[in-house]
């Protein structure tokens, strides 16, 4: 059974840099090729915020960054803003499993 | 500008079927360019993927839902539906559709979402 796992919470003052991780467990790791990740605000629908692991949709800035190594999944957010807390999920996908999503990890902006 | 809209019942019975539908403006399902989905968000809880359907025919659904799942387009009314059979109160959510168009690879990359619906499974 597949899964990705992330921190419940993570946080950051604003200016700094928080990672948040998305690890995949799955007996096939080389599918995991297409991560993405969601950032929502309360009562707000999703928002595309990183697509296949590392690129960026138009309009998103470039202080979010994605990257991936082994079975780790990361999400970047660099010179954090108060506008960034918000729950980030991350997603993936593998045949037998088709999408996954993370548990979701809240992020504070202290 | 593409824009998604869902509709439907906000109560169900247990045991019934929920019927859900995503009005599509600015754009055609007709299209293969994109794929149309649903994801649901149990309150308090974290995004669960359901299922999504392409023009083509091209299907993907969660396994643990797919036995209950029916999606469908709608190409006269633009709108695309969402069945799930045997709800119980575990099937109470927030149910988004969405789309994967400008950004669709090979994973899940939907970057226009409806305002989502809530759906509550009740007696």
């Amino acid at each position: 059974q597949s899964a990705l796992t992330q921190p419940p919470s993570a946080s950051g003052s604003p200016g700094q840099s928080v990672t948040i991780s998305c690890t995949i467990t799955s007996s096939d790791i080389g599918a995991h090729n297409y991560v993405s990740w969601f950032q929502q605000h309360p009562g707000k629908a999703p928002k595309l915020m990183i697509y296949d692991v590392t690129e960026r949709p138009s309009g998103v800035p470039d202080r979010f960054s994605g990257s991936k190594s082994g079975n780790t999944a990361s999400l970047t957010v660099s010179g954090l803003q108060t506008e960034d807390e918000a729950d980030y999920y991350c997603s993936s996908y593998e045949p037998s499993s088709a999408v996954l999503f993370g548990g979701g990890t809240k992020l504070t902006v202290l | 500008q593409l824009q998604l809209q869902e509709s439907g019942p906000g109560l169900v019975k247990p045991s019934e079927t929920l019927s859900l539908t995503c009005s599509v403006s600015g754009g055609s399902i007709s299209s293969d360019t994109y794929f149309w989905g649903w994801v649901r968000q149990p309150p308090g809880k974290g995004l669960e993927y359901i299922a999504t359907i392409r023009y083509s025919g091209r299907n993907y659904y969660n396994p643990s839902l797919r036995s209950r799942v029916t999606m469908s387009l709608d190409t006269s009314k633009n709108h695309f539906s969402l069945r799930l059979s045997s709800v119980t109160a575990a099937d109470t959510a927030v149910y988004y559709c969405a789309t994967e168009g400008r950004y669709a690879s090979g994973g899940f990359e939907a970057d226009i979402w409806g305002q989502g619906t809530m759906v509550t499974v009740s007696s």
